[in-house]
């Protein structure tokens, strides 16, 4: 079975900060590994994908993300913060029977 | 493509009433999922089908909950009889094999 932690469900970093959030992996098989943002009483958009080929994976806003194999690990970062990066950050993970299970998420908070 | 469209956005109703939730995919996508997203549990994945076919419904909660596609465009999710505690956000989301799952905006039911 698949599984996935996020570690922290509140992040809060100032504006121009460095961005860092934890997801941390469980699967029996090479996982494809997805972060998504979801913005108040909006659906979630995809930030960035990990399938194969480069660990190190390159979003939308900014964002990137680097798959280490070895720590289970996929986490998330940004090197300048920015006020409209606040919302809810998933990671997922999912194996080729395309089921996509999510970490709990993070708040993320951009003080000014 | 107009994405992943999801009626009503917003679902009031009393406790003992069915309510059917809808789901028009992205045209071309062969995978189709229903979550929903609590407060307590997060994103929980309820069914899923591939080519209109069910694939996993382990997730649904119990019988009181039905999915359906009868074609590539659309799909509903039934809950009859529906009780407080089915108060969520449902999303629906497609995709292509091994490709990210694309969200509708979401249905915000509360049953009172």
């Amino acid at each position: 079975a698949q599984s996935v932690t996020q570690l922290g469900s509140h992040v809060s970093v100032s504006e121009g900060a460095l961005v860092l959030l934890r997801c941390n992996y469980s699967s029996s098989v090479p996982p494809y590994l997805f972060w998504y943002v979801q913005y108040p009483n909006q659906g979630l958009q995809l930030l960035l994908k990990y399938t194969t080929g480069a660990t190190l994976v390159k979003g939308i806003n900014g964002f990137e993300a680097e798959f280490k194999k070895s720590e289970t690990s996929f986490h998330l970062t940004k090197p300048s913060a920015h006020m409209s990066d606040a919302a809810e950050y998933f990671c997922a993970v999912s194996s080729g029977a395309q089921k996509l299970v999510f970490g709990q998420g993070t708040r993320l908070t951009i003080n000014p | 493509d107009a994405g992943v469209i999801q009626s009503p956005r917003h679902e009031v109703t009393e406790m003992g009433q069915e309510v059917t939730l809808r789901c028009k995919p992205i045209s071309g996508h062969d995978y189709l999922f229903w979550y929903r997203q609590t407060m307590m549990r997060g994103l929980e994945l309820l069914i899923y089908f591939n080519n209109n076919v069910p694939i996993d419904d382990s997730g649904m909660p119990e019988d009181r909950f039905s999915a359906k596609m009868p074609n590539a465009s659309f799909s509903t999710l039934k809950i009859q009889p529906s009780e407080p505690r089915d108060s969520a956000v449902y999303f629906c989301a497609s995709s292509l094999l091994n490709t990210e799952a694309f969200f509708g905006q979401g249905t915000r039911l509360t049953v009172v």
